[in-house]
């Protein structure tokens, strides 16, 4: 199986910054990585596709970026908005395994 | 609207047994790969199975295989998760949620790119004495 680390585990940011979340699977995937988010007591919200493909709705300050082992998600202003818990998930085989999550807050 | 709606949770023994289900709306059910994902209280996402669309094809998790039987019907619109031996560590949320894949062709090679990208609201399976 494909272990997925994400890192940091938890991050604070202030408004309007630029937000970084790094995701790093154990063998290379190609561009088969997902961004999900999800908010406290919500069900998680597809953000991110194939790596670096916007789910249709999603603000445009959200990117996707990588391919083979290491890819990250990034936020262009963080908006008060943004607070919640970040996961990546590789779809190259089953089990399509998550990353641990990163729960990002607002400074 | 698309919407996808579990239900079936509750309360089990250890030892026990239950029957999740997932009923979709909004789109044609029968042309799309399923998925099943559980969050354990206070924990990340995990990955639980999934089904193709005639449910000919389906795939696990180690840890759930042979206790857990993920299935569908077509003509109710309908996903199902049959949890046996049900353990402490089982319990959590269970969202149902559409695998969508975008087909590429990439260098003369066809790429499927599935991505979950309807989620139901999830219904939460507690096993305890």
């Amino acid at each position: 199986d494909i272990q997925m680390t994400q890192s940091p585990s938890s991050l604070s940011a202030s408004v309007g910054d630029r937000v970084t979340i790094t995701c790093r699977a154990s063998r290379r995937i190609s561009n088969y990585l997902n961004w999900y988010q999800q908010k406290p007591g919500r069900a998680p919200k597809l953000l991110i596709f194939a790596a670096s493909r916007l789910q249709s709705g999603v603000p445009s300050r959200f990117s996707g970026s990588g391919s083979g082992t290491d890819f990250t998600l990034t936020i262009s202003s963080l908006q008060p908005e943004d607070v919640a818990t970040y996961y990546c998930q590789e779809s190259d085989s089953t089990p399509y395994s998550f990353g641990q999550g990163t729960k990002l807050q607002i400074k | 609207e698309v919407q996808l709606v579990e239900s079936g949770g509750g309360l089990v023994q250890p030892g026990g047994s239950l029957r999740l289900s997932c009923a979709a709306s909004g789109f044609t059910f029968r042309s799309d790969w399923m998925s099943w994902v559980r969050q354990a209280p206070g924990k990340g996402l995990e990955w639980v199975a999934n089904i193709n669309q005639d449910g000919s094809e389906t795939f696990y998790v180690d840890s759930m295989k042979g206790r857990f039987t993920i299935s569908r019907d077509n003509a109710k619109n309908s996903l199902y998760l049959q949890m046996n031996s049900l353990r402490a560590e089982d319990t959590a949320v269970y969202y149902c949620a559409r695998d969508l894949a975008v087909k590429e062709v990439y260098y003369e090679t066809v790429r499927h790119y599935y991505h979950m990208d309807v989620w139901g609201t999830g219904t939460t399976v507690t096993v305890s004495s």
